[in-house]
């Protein structure tokens, strides 16, 4: 079965540092993978998904993340965090071996201090 | 605003009522997802209705239960409620039933006394 891990439940950053949030998926093929945003009291935002190709994905909000095959890995990257980046983030994969629906990480708690 | 709604955003009731959580999708989407989000579960799949069928199902309950109508819209049905049924329950939508990215609606946050 598919299976998310998001290693750091907590980061915390300065404003203007460079962010990278860690997601190691557990799957035998290629997976669709996803990064969602959650502000306090909000949905979930995508952020960016990878479905094949480059491996290198932008996304909203100046995020990127980069799929690493041979790590089983899809980090997120910013360069710079604003303190309006201060949310939790969730890496998600999906499959159609197991019915198209998305599996979640348990997260990663950004803080931002200024 | 991902275009999802959910209704209402709040209820509050007490151990073994029924509820019923509203959704309606984004234009143009035709399948509807429900997740459960909970401090010791995280974000749990619940079921996927694609174009009124039932298409996946994840952990949930046999007190739990869900149907998309012929407009789209989908109804989670939660009854004899337990305290620890005290959740945030997303619905979300995408165009069609293949993987692909899900736009979540605010969310209802369910307490249960």
């Amino acid at each position: 079965a598919q299976s998310v891990t998001q290693p750091d439940i907590h980061i915390t950053v300065s404003e203007g540092a460079s962010l990278e949030l860690r997601c190691n998926y557990s799957y035998g093929a290629t997976p669709y993978l996803f990064w969602y945003v959650q502000s306090p009291g909000q949905g979930l935002q995508l952020l960016l998904k990878y479905f094949s190709g480059d491996t290198l994905v932008q996304g909203i909000k100046g995020f990127e993340a980069e799929f690493k095959r041979s790590q089983s890995s899809f980090n997120l990257r910013k360069p710079s965090v604003h303190w309006s980046d201060a949310a939790e983030y969730f890496c998600a994969v999906g499959a159609k071996e197991y019915g198209n629906k998305l599996v979640f990480g348990a997260g990663t708690i950004l803080r931002v201090k200024s | 605003d991902s275009g999802v709604t959910q209704t209402p955003k709040h209820l509050i009731t007490a151990t073994g009522q029924r509820v019923t959580l509203r959704c309606s999708p984004r234009s143009g989407d035709l399948s509807v997802y429900w997740y459960q989000q909970s401090l010791d579960q995280g974000l749990q799949f619940l079921i996927q209705y694609y174009n009124g069928e039932e298409r996946a199902k994840g952990n949930i309950l046999e007190r739990f239960s869900a149907q998309q109508f012929p407009d789209l819209h989908s109804e989670l049905n939660l009854s004899s409620l337990e305290l620890g049924d005290s959740a945030l329950y997303f619905c979300a939508s995408s165009v069609d039933s293949r993987v692909n990215e899900q736009f979540f609606g605010p969310g209802t946050r369910l307490t249960v006394l």
